[in-house]
């Protein structure tokens, strides 16, 4: 149990479907971020929320759209998908701190996302 | 950019030893190792931060040379449990952490018996 869930753990969905992944730490850790993970890639960072606050946006499409309404809580709302966005969604999260140089993140389990 | 692991796959038996090598073209600000088994989330092994400090598990040993980008992870007498891949993640910038993890490829390492 690393402290970090993610729901659900797999998803199918249309092309014109509207869906959302959940994520929720408790671990008290005030910054949070979204990773895909697909076949023979890397990890990519997609979004990255620190206090609440969206920080980064790696050239993510419009079709992916975060939410954070608080520190434990983080969504990514899924709108028109492609085929290719199939992959594993892996959420984490870590302690930011001015004061603190060490921000090893804690990944959940991932949602394993297919789009037909 | 994108961090450059070798080698990408490794076989060993129980008890050997093995080094995973990772390195990038920009400056960095830390370097973090992460493990991860199939179907499980990556877990945290080790973090370096330039200067020197390091933050990980008792029995898993890196190095970070600063000059030449680069990281090592060292895997002594290796278990059955030891098996997965291996992701390092950069962190770029001289100050304080931007948060930003850029992953290599990964190392796929297999323990025998």
């Amino acid at each position: 149990e690393t402290g970090v869930t993610q729901t659900p753990r797999h998803l199918v969905m249309g092309m014109t479907n509207k869906k959302s992944l959940k994520c929720e730490q408790h671990l008290g850790h005030n910054a949070m971020y979204w990773y895909k993970q697909s076949a023979k890639k890397p990890l990519e960072l997609m979004f990255v929320y620190n206090f609440k606050e969206q920080t980064e946006n790696n050239s993510v499409p419009s079709r992916f759209s975060p939410e954070c309404p608080n520190s434990s809580h983080l969504f990514l709302h899924l709108h028109t998908l492609q085929p290719e966005d199939s992959a594993l969604y892996l959420c984490a999260s870590s302690q930011a701190s001015l004061y603190n140089s060490y921000n090893e993140q804690f990944f959940g389990p991932g949602t394993r996302l297919t789009v037909l | 950019q994108q961090p450059v692991q070798s080698p990408q796959a490794v076989i060993l038996r129980e008890g050997e030893d093995a080094v995973i090598n990772c390195s990038s073209s920009k400056a960095l600000y830390s370097v973090h190792w992460y493990r991860q088994k199939h179907g499980e989330a990556p877990v945290f092994l080790m973090i370096l931060l330039k200067g020197g400090e390091q933050k990980g598990h008792e029995k898993i040993s890196a190095s970070f040379n600063e000059k030449k980008q680069q990281s090592s992870l060292y895997l002594t007498a290796s278990q059955l449990s030891y098996s997965g891949t291996y992701f390092c993640g950069t962190e770029r910038g001289s100050g304080a952490g931007s948060y930003q993890l850029t992953f290599g490829k990964g190392t796929k390492l297999s323990v025998i018996p």
